[in-house]
């Protein structure tokens, strides 16, 4: 089966830009989660999508949301991106909700705010 | 809620020395426990989970960890460090009811030649 995918890997946009960030599961899962790691912060969660439903979502401002679609592959978009928001977005996938077993994770998008 | 400790943020090792990652974990259940390994520029891996049996568990690349109930702890170890073990490990846990997964802060291995 072919892993977790993330498009694009690096992209740099501009203080203000929005941006749109893509996670395609592995066949079959249905649960898509999204992180957010800094150096300073560690890895921070944002939100988990279950068969299109958020079920969880982290501690971050409205200007980060996400949806998924009926195939599961889900985006996350950050409007009015702000300096702060430069960090390596990772998402990751499992067949059941992500509390109930282990995480499949892609490479990442590098995301530079300017 | 569920927390996870990772103490010891940075730790060096010598080249086959034993190496130690340290992970505990609050919870009023046992969760279920994982760990996993990042390198540079890249996505998590998965290195071993144990969610029920046999408290000793083996994973990849010779890393193995042990479920203790009574210290709330789940230890990663290796025998020997190999330089390509330098990275960055990361203790997870979830509650095996489906509603969240909970990293700890990681701790970066350096392997001194």
């Amino acid at each position: 089966k072919a892993g977790v995918t993330q498009t694009p890997r690096y992209l740099i946009k501009t203080r203000g830009q929005q941006v749109t960030l893509s996670c395609s599961p592995i066949s079959g899962h249905r649960s898509v989660s999204w992180y957010q790691q800094t150096p300073g912060q560690g890895l921070q969660f944002l939100f988990e999508y279950f068969s299109e439903t958020q079920r969880n979502k982290g501690n971050f401002p409205g200007r980060f949301s996400g949806r998924q679609f009926s195939n599961s592959r889900s985006e996350m978009n950050v409007s009015t991106l702000e300096l702060g928001d430069s960090a390596l977005y990772l998402c990751a996938s499992s067949p059941i909700p992500s509390g109930g077993g282990e995480q499949y994770f892609g490479p990442g998008t590098r995301l530079t705010v300017t | 809620a569920q927390s996870v400790t990772q103490l010891g943020s940075h730790v060096s090792v010598s080249e086959g020395a034993l190496v130690l990652l340290r992970c505990n974990y609050s919870s009023s259940v046992p969760p279920y426990l994982f760990w996993y390994v990042q390198y540079p520029n890249q996505g998590l891996q998965l290195l071993l989970k144990y969610t029920t049996g046999a408290t000793l568990v083996k994973g990849i690349n010779g890393f193995e960890a042990e479920f203790k109930k009574s210290e709330t702890s789940f230890h990663l170890t290796k025998p020997s460090a190999h330089m390509s073990d330098a990275a960055e490990y990361f203790c997870a846990v979830s509650d095996r009811t489906g509603n969240q997964f909970y990293f700890g802060t990681g701790t970066s291995l350096t392997v001194i030649p």
